[in-house]
């Protein structure tokens, strides 16, 4: 079945540090692929999307190439603020399942000024 | 995007008791919406698709009995847990796809369960 791999965490940086966060996938098609963020004691917030490969999304400094030969969909930013520090969920739209998404396990980032 | 809300932002509650969640649509009408559970440190899982005027469709390992899901009109869904147990503490957020798009989701705040 489909299914999503993240690196695992917690990730703590700097700030003004570049912050990569790894996701891969497993899917049958070609599914929609996004990265939420959830901020402590909130909900999720979608962050950036890509429908197709070799789209990139982008958002708030954040982007995210959809690489259909490696299966990835890699989150980057080039300089991360303290403001970034929240869990990062990477999913896909599992379009069988009228839109449902999975998500992969969350990276938790934290930034220290 | 679409704005989503979800009703109470936190509650606590007496293990047997049961607690009602309500997710609306406040600025689109969506006829499915799904409901999520997350464990501390873990991802969301799926429970069921709620859909409306018709039974929600259940995850497998997901009692329906107990989670029971009323998505009586276009803008309103509604999770009730029944004879909730502290295993049922958890953090439960439901989802919808907006008007223009089907495979992005907007998501309520979440609603946090302790049962005591």
């Amino acid at each position: 079945g489909n299914s999503v791999t993240q690196m695992e965490g917690p990730v703590t940086l700097s700030e003004e540090a570049f912050l990569t966060i790894n996701c891969t996938y497993t899917a049958t098609g070609y599914p929609s692929l996004f990265w939420y963020v959830q901020y402590p004691g909130e909900g999720l917030q979608l962050l950036l999307k890509a429908t197709k490969a070799d789209d990139k999304g982008s958002n708030k400094g954040f982007e995210a190439t959809y690489r259909k030969e490696t299966t990835s969909f890699h989150l980057e930013k080039g300089s991360v603020q303290v403001s970034d520090s929240a869990v990062y969920f990477c999913a896909l739209s599992d379009r069988g399942s009228q839109g449902n998404l999975i998500f992969g396990k969350g990276t938790k980032l934290s930034v220290k000024p | 995007g679409a704005v989503v809300s979800q009703h109470p932002s936190r509650v606590i509650c007496k293990s047997g008791t049961s607690v009602k969640i309500e997710c609306r649509s406040l600025d689109f009408q969506a006829t499915t919406m799904f409901w999520y559970r997350q464990f501390p440190k873990q991802s969301l899982m799926l429970m069921a698709t709620s859909n409306e005027g018709s039974k929600a469709t259940y995850e497998q390992g997901v009692e329906k009995d107990k989670f029971l899901i009323n998505h009586a009109s276009l803008t309103l869904s509604t999770l009730t847990v029944t004879s909730a147990h502290p295993e049922d503490s958890s953090f439960y957020i439901c989802g919808t796809n907006g008007e223009t798009s089907t495979d992005t989701q907007y998501f309520g705040p979440g609603t946090r369960l302790t049962v005591l």
